[in-house]
């Protein structure tokens, strides 16, 4: 069974950074690009960040580019979202998913950790 | 402002047909990258729902179907149930900015 766990969220301040992590597990992990997606209150869903299975390549929204980091570590099966600069409207709760590539769409998804950005 | 443009609510009766659609534009939908769409249940995480405009994961019933024309898609509910009541998100990819591209969502309500 695919399973995806993320950890890390929590509250930090305006201008500070958290690092998030998804663990993952149930398929072989360094066969698939991995995806951050966020979630504002109450809003719609937001793609933010996508890596490729073997690192080489990343994409960001250009809501983030600059100020956050994807990464990954196949030895352990693990994908992270380093954040940083953050803001307000950063404030969501961010899912990691895998994603199937060059297809563009997500099939499994983990259950999500929230980030709060605030005084 | 999202990409893909869904209309913000649909409701229907138990045993009805709804569809839900998605528009976008020359950079994505209409640049021939495939339709997705997820269904988010009330307090859980999204969950893929159709893939490749009219494919089903194992375990989504044929109740749900999508389809996809020009810059255009839909996702087609019928038979429905109380259970169907949740926000359903399209989704493409966007050659403009190299990346996936979500619609603002639609809450389905069962009536």
């Amino acid at each position: 069974e695919v399973q995806l766990v993320e950890t890390g969220g929590g509250l930090v301040q305006p201008g500070g950074s958290l690092r998030l992590s998804c663990a993952a597990s149930g398929f072989t992990f360094s066969f698939y690009w991995m995806t951050w997606v966020r979630q504002a209150p109450g809003k719609g869903l937001e793609w933010v960040a996508t890596i490729k299975h073997d690192g080489s390549e990343k994409y960001y929204a250009d809501s983030v580019r600059g100020r956050y980091t994807i990464s990954r570590d196949n030895a352990k099966n693990s994908v992270s979202l380093q954040m940083s600069s953050l803001r307000a409207e950063d404030t969501a709760v961010y899912y990691c998913a895998r994603d199937r590539g060059m297809s563009y769409y997500f099939d499994h998804w983990g259950q999500g950790s929230l980030v709060s950005v605030s005084s | 402002q999202s990409v893909l443009t869904q209309p913000p609510s649909v409701s229907g009766a138990p045993g009805q047909r709804v569809t839900i659609s998605c528009t976008g534009g020359s950079s994505d939908i209409g640049a021939g990258f495939d339709v997705h769409w997820y269904q988010q249940l009330p307090g859980t995480a999204p969950k893929l729902l159709i893939y490749g405009n009219n494919n089903r994961p194992s375990g989504v019933p044929d109740r749900f179907s999508g389809s996809k024309s020009g810059t255009s898609a839909s996702l087609a509910i019928t038979g429905l149930q109380a259970e169907d009541e949740a926000d359903y998100y399209c989704q493409s990819y966007d050659s403009s900015v190299s990346g996936s591209v979500f619609g603002g969502g639609t809450k389905l309500t069962v009536l």
